[in-house]
């Protein structure tokens, strides 16, 4: 199985601060890459696909880069409705496998 | 609106069975497989595997081979996702997930979107 790595497992930061969270992949994964964040007692919701396309109605200050092995996830301007967890996923191969996950907490 | 609604939540005791169902409303439900994920409490997200909605085939996790059936009701566009012989450490939320994109027999990868409000299985003697 392809194995995703997120740094760092936890960040602490202030509203309107730019913040960035890593994903690697054991092997490359291409582009097929998406991020999600979840709050408590919550459905993880989409943010991020094919490593960089923005989902409809996501706000525009997340966006997401890379590719093969090494991906992105930035957020321009925290807002405190950010403060959540954020887990990359890849869906190239027929496992899928999702990192570990990254808790975002007010400084 | 496309959605995904899960049944309740369940408890169940060691060695027992828990059947959880998905019903997709808002798109046609051969376009798509269902994917399962589970979260054990304060935990992340583990891939349970997926079922094809319009051949039935499946690809389950490696850890679950086994103890974990997945089906589909095509006629009331429902998913279905059993697990036995039910250990403690199964107490999760179990979501499922909308993915991949299939035409023609052909999946290609996809995101998953939407997912079901989760069903929470809690495992209890």
């Amino acid at each position: 199985d392809i194995q995703m790595t997120q740094s760092p497992s936890t960040l602490s930061a202030s509203v309107g601060d730019r913040v960035t969270i890593t994903c690697r992949a054991s092997q490359s994964i291409s582009s097929w890459l998406a991020w999600y964040q979840q709050k408590p007692g919550k459905a993880p919701n989409l943010l991020i696909y094919k490593a960089s396309s923005l989902e409809s109605g996501v706000p525009s200050r997340f966006s997401g880069s890379g590719s093969g092995t090494e991906f992105t996830l930035t957020i321009s301007s925290l807002q405190p409705d950010d403060f959540a967890t954020y887990y990359c996923q890849q869906y190239n191969s027929s496992s899928i496998t999702f990192g570990q996950g990254t808790r975002l907490e007010i400084k | 609106q496309v959605q995904l609604v899960q049944s309740g939540a369940e408890v169940k005791k060691p060695g027992a069975s828990v059947k959880v169902s998905c019903k997709a409303s808002g798109y046609t439900f051969t376009n798509y497989g269902i994917n399962w994920v589970r979260q054990a409490p304060g935990q992340g997200l583990e891939w349970m595997g997926w079922i094809s909605t319009y051949t039935g085939n499946t690809n389950y996790a490696q850890k679950l081979q086994g103890r974990v059936t997945m089906t589909t009701d095509t006629s009331t566009s429902t998913a279905y996702m059993e697990l036995r012989r039910l250990r403690s450490d199964d107490t999760a939320v179990y979501y499922c997930a909308r993915a991949p994109y299939c035409t023609g027999g052909v999946c290609f990868p996809s995101r998953f979107d939407p997912w079901g409000q989760g069903t929470l299985v809690t495992v209890s003697s």
